[in-house]
């Protein structure tokens, strides 16, 4: 079954430090990978997204994720954490070998302290 | 803004009443989606509107009712609500199916 898992509820990092999000998924096929950003009372926001190429995909604020195909994971990263990153962020995966819908993890509350 | 609007922001409601929920994006996009999140779970997809034209329904309950007029607009109709139904109601929008999506800001619905 088609799965997405963001291991951890919550992750904490002070300002300045790197950041890493972790994501793992479970398609059948070549998976389209993507990271969204919800902040207090708003919709999600599309960070970035894998779907070919390089496996080090950039996005917007500073964010990247590195797909690995092998890990089955595509953990999002920032070399330098804001307290304005903190907020909940999701993983999603569509697998376009089966059906266009996006699979999403729980979600991975962020916070950056000063 | 993300270019796509969804009224009311908040809502709260008895489980007796019926209202509608609202979303709009002149973004140009053919796909539009409703979605449920509650604290703590993933995302739960409810419908999907390719081109005018509901294609996805996930086991949703009756009581939830989508109507789709033109690309533009989406609604949610809401009758008897039960209390587990209180969450945040999330429409998003995208190019075409295989497009990532653009979020609303949701409303939150609260049903007494």
């Amino acid at each position: 079954a088609q799965s997405v898992a963001q291991p951890e509820d919550q992750v904490n990092v002070a300002e300045g430090n790197p950041l890493t999000v972790k994501c793992t998924y479970s398609v059948s096929g070549n998976p389209y990978l993507f990271w969204y950003v919800q902040y207090p009372n708003r919709g999600l926001q599309f960070l970035l997204k894998y779907i070919t190429g390089d496996n080090l995909v950039k996005g917007s604020y500073g964010f990247e994720a590195e797909f690995n195909k092998s890990q089955t994971s595509f953990h999002l990263k920032k070399p330098s954490a804001l307290v304005s990153d903190s907020a909940l962020y999701f993983c999603a995966v569509r697998d376009p070998d089966s059906n266009y819908q996006l699979i999403w993890g729980a979600g991975t509350k962020l916070i950056i302290k000063p | 803004e993300t270019g796509v609007t969804q009224t009311p922001r908040h809502l709260v409601m008895g489980m007796t009443n019926k209202k509608s929920l609202k979303c709009e994006q002149h973004l140009g996009h053919n796909a539009m989606y409703w979605y449920k999140q509650s604290a703590k779970k993933p995302l739960e997809l409810m419908f999907v509107y390719n081109f005018k034209e509901q294609t996805e329904n996930n086991s949703v309950p009756s009581r939830f009712s989508p109507e789709c007029p033109n690309s533009s607009h989406l609604f949610l109709h809401l009758h008897t609500l039960q209390p587990e139904d209180s969450a945040l109601y999330l429409c998003a929008s995208s190019q075409d199916l295989n497009y990532g999506y653009t979020f609303g800001s949701g409303t939150r619905l609260t049903v007494v």
